[in-house]
């Protein structure tokens, strides 16, 4: 297991709802990435955090939004949620340095239905 | 712009044959890196590998060999000896250097039939 937790891990919405999606990362790592993984699909970036501010974002409208806690916890909100927006949403750790990202190493994931 | 593909949408073993998971990428920067995960049922992306472009050996972890080639663009992954427990969505990924988001192929879903 790689210490990232994730909750909850089943979330079900109706459209136009709001929902907080929550993740811990593993020890001694800094940032948190999220990805949106639609069924079939492979993951897509969503954004990064990092010394809580966001450190890099993928192509998501402005209401998937983050925070990252000083624990280095991490929250995904999405607002006004859509039919679309039902998928598995994966959490990722990593620890940057002065050399780079080292490997991110991801969480259980939570599965969102919106109806 | 970059890109991974895993043509190989499904494949279907039975147990103790050796697969191959194919990954082709295209990336423009001469310094990036490439990873393996597995995806079980559970959902969870498990790390298998990771290889920096300026190393070209191959490696051998137990039943699991990847054989990368820059000249090819390739990153391909065996199993040798498959098992049912190796069930599995693989996923191929590509981060540029100085980036921070890993960009995904689409998978390779294999079935170990026992």
């Amino acid at each position: 297991e790689t210490g990232v937790t994730q909750s909850p891990t089943h979330l079900i919405k109706t459209r136009g709802q709001q929902v907080t999606l929550r993740c811990s990362s593993q020890s001694g790592h800094n940032t948190v990435s999220w990805y949106q993984q639609a069924l079939g699909q492979g993951p897509q970036f969503i954004f990064q955090y990092y010394r809580e501010e966001e450190n890099g974002r993928g192509n998501f409208p402005p209401r998937f939004s983050g925070l990252q806690f000083p624990n280095y916890s991490s929250e995904l909100n999405v607002n006004a949620l859509e039919l679309d927006d039902s998928a598995l949403y994966l959490c990722a750790s990593s620890l940057i340095e002065r050399r780079g990202q080292e490997t991110q190493y991801f969480g259980p994931g939570t599965r969102l239905l919106v109806l | 712009a970059q890109k991974v593909t895993q043509a190989q949408t499904e494949i279907s073993v039975v147990e103790k044959e050796d697969v191959t998971l194919d990954c082709v990428y295209e990336t423009r920067d001469t310094t990036y890196y490439l990873f393996w995960y597995k995806q079980p049922p559970s959902g969870e992306l498990v790390f298998l590998i990771r290889r920096n472009s300026f190393d070209e050996q191959n490696e051998i972890s137990g039943r699991y060999s990847w054989n990368f080639q820059k000249s090819t663009s390739s990153f391909n992954f065996t199993i040798t000896a498959s098992q049912v427990v190796d069930s599995a969505v693989y996923f191929c990924a590509l981060l540029r250097s100085g980036a921070n988001n890993l960009f995904f192929g689409t998978g390779t879903r294999l079935t170990v039939i026992p």
